[in-house]
């Protein structure tokens, strides 16, 4: 059982470069989501889903784009990197279309743009 | 200010010390979940509560809900506590977090 996995690990970005960090669980979970963790912020909320096919946004989610085509998968989006959105980046899901049960987190991906 | 405050900021104990990790919160909610961060960066959750008390092991999570407040406590502390601990306040379908607390535990 892989749980959340998330890829990939670390990524250089050129201003202007678009890309995809991809998020994926195995467990059946239907509510995801992605957070930024800047130091000293704590951890923010960029969009979130509470099942395929419905998104919704966070607390920061400009520049970013999502999309929940299966319930497996929820692949976050930037269109044209900005030296702003260097980050850590953690993907999250919790069994139902809530948070009424424990978060499972994947072990981020640390991005850098340039 | 952020919906979500937690102090202290840093936290240095002796091993075997009681700690307690406070979160408050000035939104209505309807859980507040505990999470723990390694220094490795991975990030576990450690409880979810509503109301009253939660324990497993060493870890007890209490929350009031009428004064907005929720309290982490670690009873004898041991150096693989080292991490830093997150409270994160639900409100709908949104998790609002609060900065963390940094906990180093001495031996």
């Amino acid at each position: 059982n892989a749980g959340v996995t998330q890829t990939p690990k670390f990524q250089v970005l050129k201003t202007g470069q678009s890309m995809t960090l991809q998020c994926a669980q195995d467990m059946n979970h239907e509510y995801m989501s992605w957070y930024r963790q800047d130091p000293g912020m704590g951890l923010r909320l960029i969009h979130y889903s509470v099942g395929a096919g419905i998104t919704d946004q966070g607390e920061v989610p400009n520049g970013y784009n999502v999309s929940r085509s299966t319930t497996e998968d929820f692949p976050l989006r930037l269109l044209s990197a900005a030296p702003s959105q260097t980050s850590v980046y953690f993907c999250a899901s919790t069994l139902g279309g809530g948070l009424n049960s424990p978060l499972h987190f994947g072990n981020g991906t640390r991005l850098t743009v340039t | 200010k952020n919906e979500v405050e937690q102090s202290p900021q840093n936290l240095t104990a002796q091993e075997g010390e009681f700690i307690t990790i406070n979160c408050s919160y000035s939104v209505g909610i309807s859980a507040l979940h505990w999470l723990q961060q390694h220094p490795g960066g991975g990030i576990v959750s450690l409880f979810m509560l509503s109301s009253g008390k939660k324990k497993h092991g060493r870890l007890i999570a209490t929350i009031n809900i009428q004064e907005k407040h929720s309290s982490l406590h670690i009873t004898a502390s041991h150096p693989r506590d080292s991490a830093v601990y997150i409270c994160a306040a639900r409100g709908g379908n949104k998790l609002v977090f609060g900065a963390g607390t940094i906990l180093r535990v001495k031996s």
